[in-house]
């Protein structure tokens, strides 16, 4: 089975802070993808990442930028956390190999920022 | 513009009962759709792909159908356990745009 594994399930940060989310894949998918879920409003996409280093903006990319320098390995990085960040981060990759383009999550980062 | 639209957002059942939860959808050009699990507080566990030339997928207790002309899916869940509680989320993969479109979702609560 595909892991997606975020490496913290909750953050706490202050107003200010650089924050990173990492994200690991272990099945060399290619593609990856960054959301966060707020109650109301659904799952968002943020970015996401076709292949290494390359990375398009999704519906609400302002206030964070990405990382791919690994197939393996996608981040987030929130540049000058606010509080209206605070939100479940969920990250995902998908299957590009065959015909299905399954996605596959992580387990979520709650992350609040004080 | 896709919309996916699951109905109700909650309901609560006897153990069990059957589960039908519904997910409609207004763009019928979709390439795959997907049918995941969220419990409080954690990450989405896939549980049914369809593809869109596909009528029906089962796993164990879960069947989900698709009926892309009418724009609908259905997710049925068989003698349901409190272990089912978890909000259900569907979601469309449309491959131009390459856009994952996710509805609402429905918490369901299976009471011993």
């Amino acid at each position: 089975d595909v892991k997606v594994t975020q490496s913290s399930r909750y953050l706490v940060k202050r107003t200010g802070e650089k924050v990173f989310l990492e994200c690991v894949q272990d099945m060399d998918h290619e593609n990856m993808f960054w959301y966060r879920q707020d109650p109301g409003l659904g799952l968002r996409l943020i970015y996401f990442s076709y292949d290494v280093k390359m990375k398009e903006k999704g519906d609400i990319p302002e206030g964070y930028s990405v990382s791919r320098e690994k197939k393996e390995r996608f981040s987030l990085i929130l540049e000058s956390a606010s509080t209206n960040q605070t939100s479940m981060y969920l990250c995902a990759s998908r299957d590009t190999s065959g015909v299905l383009y399954g996605y596959t999550f992580g387990s979520g980062t709650r992350l609040t920022v004080v | 513009k896709q919309e996916v639209t699951q109905i109700p957002a909650a309901l609560s059942v006897p153990e069990g009962e059957n589960l039908v939860l519904n997910c409609s959808f207004t763009d019928s050009a979709i390439y795959n759709l997907q049918w995941f699990r969220q419990d409080p507080g954690k990450g989405l566990t896939s549980l049914l792909l369809i593809q869109s030339s596909q009528r029906e997928q089962t796993s164990g207790r879960l069947n989900a159908s698709l009926d892309k002309s009418s724009g609908r899916s259905t997710l049925y869940i068989a003698a349901s356990q409190p272990g089912d509680s978890a909000t259900y989320l569907c979601a469309v993969f449309k491959a131009a745009g390459n856009k994952l479109t996710f509805g609402g979702g429905t918490r369901v609560l299976v009471k011993p």
